[in-house]
């Protein structure tokens, strides 16, 4: 069956950098692309970035672009977040999800993973 | 850039009410729309895809319709498992979601 396990997630002062890793099974991963989600305490769900199933295009919300790199390892079966320069508005917990529809443009998010929270504070 | 917004915000129904969500987008995005549920501490799940199609698994009880700017989610006979908030989500540009609708019982 399909998961998705997030790691990678803790407390990081603000300006600081912080990786966030999704290990993926139970498909072909390099078939789909794949997506970061994250909601902050409370709050909606807000789409962060998403990456080809190739790792060819990669598209991020403004609220992060410039800050936050999206990259997977096919052959690790891996997706990736690096986030520079973090906010506390950066606090959240961050989902890994496949998009619905093999490929790369966005479809939608069939499969996520639990989550793992990031918490940016000083 | 698109906005999503969802009425109403909340909502209290009777287990085998009747329950509509609708969500509107500022602009055309045909049926480029999904709608989730998302029970607290859990991860979102997947419930309707391109506006009315039903995923795989899904109780037959959960329906949606529309399209271009007007769309509507309904749970047609609430049971207290639906209890939870809903989210619609469009992808006719980056993906973006609604604001969320909760749903209690009463």
């Amino acid at each position: 069956q399909v998961q998705l396990v997030e790691s990678g997630g803790g407390v990081v002062q603000p300006g600081r950098s912080l990786t966030v890793s999704c290990a993926a099974s139970g498909f072909i991963f390099r078939s789909y692309g794949m997506h970061w989600v994250r909601q902050a305490p409370g709050k909606g769900l807000e789409w962060v970035a998403n990456i080809w199933y190739d790792g060819s295009y990669k598209y991020y919300a403004d609220s992060v672009k410039g800050r936050f790199i999206i990259s997977r390892d096919n052959s690790k079966n891996t997706l990736f977040l690096q986030m520079n320069s973090l906010r506390a508005d950066d606090t959240a917990v961050y989902y890994c999800a496949r998009d619905r529809v093999g490929g790369g443009d966005s479809t939608g998010f069939d499969y996520w993973g639990l989550g793992t929270l990031v918490t940016v504070s000083s | 850039d698109i906005q999503m917004t969802q009425s109403p915000s909340s909502l209290s129904a009777s287990v085998g009410d009747r329950v509509t969500i609708t969500c509107q987008a500022s602009q055309d995005i045909s049926t480029y729309l999904n709608w989730y549920q998302q029970k607290p501490g859990r991860a979102p799940k997947l419930l309707i895809y391109d506006a009315s199609n039903l995923e795989s698994g899904v109780p037959s009880r959960f329906s949606g319709s529309g399209s271009g700017t007007d769309f509507t989610f309904t749970i047609s006979s609430l049971q207290p498992e639906d209890i939870a908030t809903y989210f619609c989500q469009q992808y006719d540009s980056l993906p973006l979601f609604g604001p969320g609708t909760k749903v209690d019982i009463k």
